[in-house]
């Protein structure tokens, strides 16, 4: 059965102290491995998607890599609106989204 | 350009009583998703529409959910009777065609059964 676990599930940093979020998975094909930011009272905001185990993505103090088990979203020099739920999906056989529970991060000022 | 609206954000119902939630995807976006979290738990998949097609309800819980989308625009998501495990935030997203293309969710419908 195909599962996403993330860890920690709760993180605590103060503002410019970098640190990385995983993601760990089991599939049994994977065809998108997807980062989402979620803002208490909305909706999961797209960040970024990797296809292939290598692949490395960008987005201001973000950088999500993938391994073929696992990937980890590092976040660079946080800032206090960084604060925010970061939600890992993947998707295997077809389009539906296979999430893990998320990872609460706030950075304090 | 929009992104994807739902409506209502919150509802609170008795148990019971029916509930229709409204979803206007991107235009544009063929695909068209209903996903659901449970206070404590994950984001679930319920159901995914290809247009006005259902392609895939297996996360669909029982036959007290009916989803429909008109036209391949807007959806509905009715719970008849809606019972008291119903509860949770119920969130629609929709993509364009293609393998390769990431979903855009809306902000979510807070469903309280009491």
């Amino acid at each position: 059965e195909d599962q996403v676990t993330q860890s920690p599930e709760a993180l605590r940093l103060q503002e410019g102290e970098s640190s990385s979020l995983n993601c760990s998975y089991t599939v049994s094909g994977l065809r998108g491995l997807f980062w989402y930011r979620q803002d208490p009272g909305k909706g999961p905001e797209f960040l970024f998607t990797l296809y292939s185990a290598g692949e490395e993505k960008e987005k201001e103090r973000l950088k999500a890599t993938l391994t073929k088990k696992e990937s980890f979203l590092h976040i660079t020099a946080p800032k206090p609106e960084d604060s925010a739920t970061y939600l890992c999906a993947l998707t295997s056989g077809t389009y539906k989204y296979i999430f893990g529970t998320g990872t609460r991060l706030k950075v304090l000022a | 350009e929009a992104g994807v609206t739902q409506f209502p954000s919150h509802s609170v119902i008795e148990k019971g009583q029916t509930v229709t939630l409204r979803c206007d995807p991107i235009s544009g976006h063929d695909n068209l998703y209903w996903y659901r979290r449970v206070m404590g738990k994950e984001i679930k998949f319920l159901l995914h529409f290809v247009k006005e097609s259902k392609q895939d309800e297996s996360g669909m819980p029982n036959n007290r959910f009916l989803a429909e989308r008109t036209g391949g625009t807007y959806s509905t998501l009715k719970v008849q009777p809606a019972e008291l495990e119903d509860s949770g935030v119920y969130f629609c997203a929709s993509s364009q065609s293609g393998t390769r293309t990431e979903a855009f969710f809306g902000q979510g419908t807070r469903l309280t059964v009491v």
